[in-house]
């Protein structure tokens, strides 16, 4: 099945700079790849999304790239901001139309 | 419209005891996934399922975890015997069809004591 490693596991950055996180996955046939956030307490939600007929999406501070021929997908924060503390989490589909999750990033956004 | 719910909120059982949780999908969605989350951990997948096929079970950790789904509808987590270590937080997501956006619904904190 799709198998899904996520790094790093936690990234402490100062405010107002660029966070990077990056995800691999094994099964070349997955074609859905979201970003979920989820903060202390609450359930993951998702932020982002990247279907594997674009390279590369933005939505104001947050990007995601994909690199279809070496298997990985990254998310780009840039500007940050303490509110965006959280644990991150990629996933990618893989057989069986299913979602498999990375190990997630604990995020650390010092003011 | 309303989203994914869970049932109860937060369970306190004894070891040993049996407990059920309680899924209720979005509306229309096919796909509907349990996790387990440990405190600070990943998400653990348990079990899937996709409209009348049979449910990807793989993740199940022991024989004392069963899940079900009624009329393509709502899912009922089965924790037979449970032990300390099942303590954490069982979360339910649905999506439309497997491939899409996964909601996940609030989770059922489980403490066994």
């Amino acid at each position: 099945g799709e198998n899904v490693e996520q790094h790093p596991s936690t990234l402490s950055v100062q405010e107002g700079d660029s966070a990077v996180i990056k995800c691999t996955y094994s099964d070349s046939a997955s074609n859905y790849f979201p970003w979920y956030k989820q903060e202390l307490g609450k359930r993951p939600q998702l932020i982002i999304d990247i279907r594997s007929n674009v390279g590369e999406k933005k939505d104001q501070r947050i990007a995601v790239t994909l690199n279809k021929t070496a298997k990985h997908f990254s998310l780009h924060i840039t500007e940050t901001q303490p509110e965006d503390s959280a644990v991150y989490f990629c996933a990618a589909t893989g057989a069986g139309n299913m979602l498999t999750f990375g190990g997630g990033t604990r995020l650390m956004v010092k003011p | 419209g309303a989203g994914v719910s869970q049932s109860p909120s937060n369970k306190v059982t004894e070891k040993g005891k049996d407990v059920e949780l309680r899924c209720d999908p979005i509306s229309g969605h096919t796909a509907l996934y349990w996790y387990r989350q440990s405190l600070g951990q990943g998400l653990e997948f348990l079990i899937y399922f996709q409209g009348n096929s049979a449910p990807d079970k793989s993740g199940l950790p022991s024989d004392r975890f069963s899940a079900e789904r009624t009329g393509g509808s709502v899912s009922t987590l089965t924790i037979q015997r449970t032990q300390q270590e099942d303590s954490a937080v069982y979360l339910c997501a649905s999506s439309f069809t497997g491939r899409e956006t996964q909601y996940f619904g609030p989770g059922t904190r489980l403490l066994v004591l």
